[in-house]
């Protein structure tokens, strides 16, 4: 079984500030976790993925994410926050030993809120 | 290049009709995987499929839904005598192959809601 959490309902930052929205994963072998962002009323729009190698990934808009394999958390980052970006985040995960490997969990969401 | 295109973008429909959303995947994607989203909540998995095959339903309520994906045309998620728990944004995102390390692309969704 594979499953996500994102702790935070909500994130509040001022713009300009760092931003972390949190992110925790279980899968029963290695995990493929990604982030995406959706705005009001669209789809899901990917943003970064991590497979393997590096544990600091960069990803689209100046995203960025850590893989923490003992802490088991992928948390999204930026060091300095738009009010653009304020949407919905997900964190998702897939377990690269799972015969269904297509199939992808995704967490509640936590919505980012940038001020200015 | 066009991306997941869905098909409606709003459906409204009464208790006790049918419901056809409709997913055209990606260019060159074979993978179509729905997803439906109920207000104030999360992404909830519904069903894995490639072409001509159902490879997860676990996430598909045992009766009244069912999904396709034939050899030609789009995949269709189809909900049959709709209850007014059925609205819900419902999401298609297609990938090019099984395997795991791809993102998904996704479609803006079709917003269903029963009166």
């Amino acid at each position: 079984a594979q499953s996500v959490a994102q702790p935070e309902d909500q994130v509040n930052v001022a713009e300009g500030n760092p931003l972390t929205v949190k992110c925790t994963y279980s899968v029963s072998g290695n995990p493929y976790l990604f982030w995406y962002v959706q705005y009001p009323n669209r789809g899901l729009q990917f943003l970064l993925k991590y497979i393997t190698g590096d544990n600091l990934v960069k990803g689209s808009y100046g995203f960025e994410a850590e893989f923490n394999k003992s802490q088991t958390s992928f948390h999204l980052k930026k060091p300095s926050a738009l009010v653009s970006d304020s949407a919905l985040y997900f964190c998702a995960v897939r377990d690269n030993g799972n015969t269904n490997a297509g199939k992808s969990t995704f967490g509640d969401g936590t919505t980012l809120t940038v001020k200015p | 290049n066009a991306g997941v295109m869905q098909n409606p973008r709003h459906l409204v429909r009464r208790r006790g009709q049918e419901a056809r959303l409709r997913c055209s995947p990606m260019k060159g994607h074979s993978h179509v995987y729905w997803y439906r989203q109920l207000p104030e909540e999360g992404l909830k998995f519904m069903v894995y499929l490639q072409k001509e095959n159902i490879i997860d339903e676990s996430g598909m309520p045992k009766e009244r839904f069912s999904a396709e994906f034939p050899k030609e045309g789009p995949s269709i998620l189809r909900i049959q005598q709709v209850v007014r728990g059925d609205s819900a944004a419902y999401f298609c995102a297609s990938s090019p192959a099984g395997g795991a390390g791809y993102g998904y692309t996704f479609g803006s969704g079709t917003r269903l809601t029963v009166v």
